[in-house]
């Protein structure tokens, strides 16, 4: 059975872009939830989608959205790119909604200059 | 964001050890979880609790939720070189999972 998978892995942008991230949960699951990860801050809660829903929100700007289609992959965009953007982001995958037992992608690394 | 403490920040030990981690947190979580993250990677689930005071086992790995549905426990018997990386606790509650602010574990030869 296939992981879940984030593309792409790597990103370079610039102040003031848009940049939109994605994700591939693994096969039957339908809640994917994405985390911010900073060596300063940790792993912080962005959203949670369940069936095309978000059910749950992390304390982030306006400019953190992220939608769910209906076979349950994920994208997420940050607009109007900051320095402090900068990050690994990670997307989690889990059978239902609330992300008990959630497996992860390897992230996406971006970077902003 | 909300973060769980996580005991000892780092570990320096020599192969062969045994290791102890923590995490407390001031909420009561319905379940508890234990990542291991590798450099550049996402993190992979260890272990899962469920129910408090429950003892699991995965390999060398322990893990004990405990009884006051506040605080998770991680040993790793018998350290070996592909134990080093950062291990994250996370409780879940109603509605999300909470990280912990993750023990880096280095193992030396």
């Amino acid at each position: 059975k296939a992981g879940v998978t984030q593309t792409p892995r790597y990103l370079i942008k610039t102040r003031g872009q848009q940049v939109t991230l994605s994700c591939s949960p693994i096969s039957g699951h339908r809640s994917v939830s994405w985390y911010q990860q900073t060596p300063g801050q940790g792993l912080q809660f962005l959203f949670e989608y369940f069936s095309e829903t978000q059910r749950n929100k992390g304390n982030f700007p306006g400019r953190f959205s992220g939608r769910q289609f209906s076979n349950s992959r994920s994208e997420m965009n940050v607009s109007t790119l900051e320095l402090g953007d900068s990050a690994l982001y990670l997307c989690a995958s889990s059978y239902g909604t609330g992300a008990t037992e959630a497996f992860f992608g390897q992230g996406t690394r971006l970077t902003v200059v | 964001g909300q973060q769980l403490n996580q005991s000892p920040q780092s570990m320096f030990i020599q192969e062969g050890e045994d290791v102890s981690m923590n995490c407390t947190s001031s909420s009561i979580f319905n379940t508890w979880l234990w990542y291991k993250q590798d450099p550049g990677e996402g993190p992979v689930l260890l272990i899962a609790l469920y129910k408090a005071g429950e003892l699991t086992s995965n390999g060398r790995l322990t893990a004990q939720f405990g009884i006051t549905r506040k605080d998770s426990f991680l040993n790793i018997s018998a350290s070996i070189p592909s134990d080093v990386g950062i291990y994250f606790c996370a409780g879940h509650n109603t509605d999300k999972l909470i990280f912990g602010t993750g023990t880096r574990l280095q193992v030396f030869p």
